[in-house]
């Protein structure tokens, strides 16, 4: 079945740094999506990317739908503590079926920030 | 606008005992409905979806089932609960591209 490998799994850092993750697909998606959850909670939808090569931004939330329509990207600038929590990426295939509407989730990137 | 429901939020129960988690969405029709588990505060594992109502897809065998009564309700539900049943399930739904979170039940079993 469809693999995403979401790296790293997890980030230690100070409070104003920059953070990039990103996620690879061994098949191609024609939709990436980044979630965010925070402890006890649902993932809540951050980002939505429909085209390879876009590039879209969310406050100080930046993620790119990768050219090959194998992987994407999120870049958070400048965190602050309530940055805090999972990230996840999630990709739709190209493919519908009965593969329609479900949605392949990466294993999520632990963010620690520190103040 | 559209919302998700699901309850309860916490659950302790015994093993062997049955399980039913509920889930209902609102300000939609014909939404996909999903049911993931969430072990250890990591990966979604996606349990069964459904496109619509009677009509379940189960992703990993398992001692748990899925039913959806009406278009807009989705059930999980067991007979007899085991200790590697707990974890964080969360429901979800979408009719495009995008899919949206319930805000999940933890269920322990004790």
């Amino acid at each position: 079945g469809q693999q995403l490998n979401q790296s790293p799994q997890s980030m230690f850092i100070q409070e104003g740094e920059d953070v990039s993750m990103n996620c690879t697909s061994s098949s191609i998606f024609n939709t990436w999506l980044w979630y965010k959850q925070e402890p006890g909670e649902g993932p809540v939808l951050l980002i939505a990317l429909y085209k390879a090569g876009e590039l879209t931004s969310n406050g100080r939330l930046t993620a790119q739908f990768g050219i090959t329509r194998k992987d994407s990207f999120l870049n958070i600038s400048a965190s602050i503590p309530s940055d805090v929590g999972i990230y996840f990426c999630a990709g739709r295939s190209v493919s519908g079926g009965t593969s329609y509407g479900k949605l392949t989730f990466g294993q999520g990137t632990i963010l620690t920030v520190h103040p | 606008s559209q919302t998700i429901h699901q309850w309860p939020a916490t659950l302790v129960q015994p093993v062997g005992s049955p399980l039913s988690l509920e889930c209902t969405v609102e300000g939609t029709s014909n939404p996909n409905l999903y049911w993931y588990r969430q072990a250890a505060g990591r990966g979604l594992q996606l349990l069964f979806y459904s496109i619509g109502i009677d009509q379940i897809s189960s992703e990993v065998p398992q001692n748990l089932s899925a039913s959806r009564p009406q278009d807009r309700q989705f059930i999980l539900s067991s007979k007899k609960l085991l200790l590697s049943d707990s974890g964080f399930y969360l429901c979800a739904w979408n009719r495009g591209t995008e899919a949206f979170f319930g805000q999940g039940t933890r269920l322990t079993v004790v």
